[in-house]
């Protein structure tokens, strides 16, 4: 499969825990966006990279809210000290520059107790 | 205001019959339009761009307004399996081509 992938798919977490979650974008891409979606709601932006360089981060996104793509392959987001708010589906999607079609993972889904 | 808008629906029409969805953006700096699609608790896939000449794929037709920021989605002949949630796109392709902004998506229940 050379699609996009995530991982955990699911995580069920105690609030004020800390989780971090994995995308691996098809490999070509060099673009990468981390997106969270509520039930009823369209995906949010959290946050965006081209290769190795985090270029926006929402303003909505908290401090305790941090993303990496150290290689300029992989990604992480870390959620540190979660709350209820923070329940949702994560999603990572990627692209290739020059193109604007954005290809999906299947997201990882986060319950804060 | 929220930049990009969708009627949320719920749209429940027959097998067969023609369906229109309408989204509206509030940046007229847009670049790039597109409608995704997306099945319950999956993630969201790629129906088609949307060009401002307007776009034909099959059954599925998208227009572009740009005066009226506007952007439409015709299904045609509507089959079971189109039911499913569509999500308008809109990004700033020039100056920004990081960030795509989704409408909260129009729900269509096709039925038999």
């Amino acid at each position: 499969d050379t699609g996009v992938s995530q991982n955990p798919r699911h995580k069920i977490t105690k609030r004020g825990q800390n989780v971090t979650f994995r995308c691996d974008p098809i490999s070509e891409h060099n673009r990468l966006y981390w997106y969270r979606q509520t039930l009823g709601q369209g995906p949010e932006f959290l946050t965006y990279f081209q290769n190795e360089a985090q270029l926006e981060k929402s303003r909505l996104l908290s401090d305790r809210f941090s993303a990496e793509r150290p290689k300029g392959s992989f990604s992480t987001l870390e959620i540190q000290r979660t709350e209820q708010g923070d329940s949702a589906m994560y999603l990572c999607a990627s692209s290739l520059e020059g193109k604007e079609t954005q290809y999906f993972g299947p997201g990882t889904r986060l319950l804060v107790l | 205001r929220k930049e990009v808008e969708q009627d949320p629906g719920p749209f429940n029409v027959p097998e067969g019959a023609t369906v229109a969805f309408n989204c509206t953006y509030s940046n007229s700096a847009s670049q790039s339009f597109f409608w995704y699609r997306q099945d319950c608790r999956k993630e969201p896939k790629l129906l088609m761009s949307v060009y401002s000449s307007g776009n034909e794929d099959g059954r599925f037709t998208a227009q572009l307004n740009r005066a009226s920021q506007y952007i439409s989605l015709l299904i045609r002949d509507s089959k079971l399996s189109d039911s499913a949630t569509y999500l308008c796109v809109v990004g700033l392709r020039e100056t920004n081509a990081g960030k795509s902004t989704f409408g909260d998506g129009t729900t269509l229940t096709v039925k038999p």
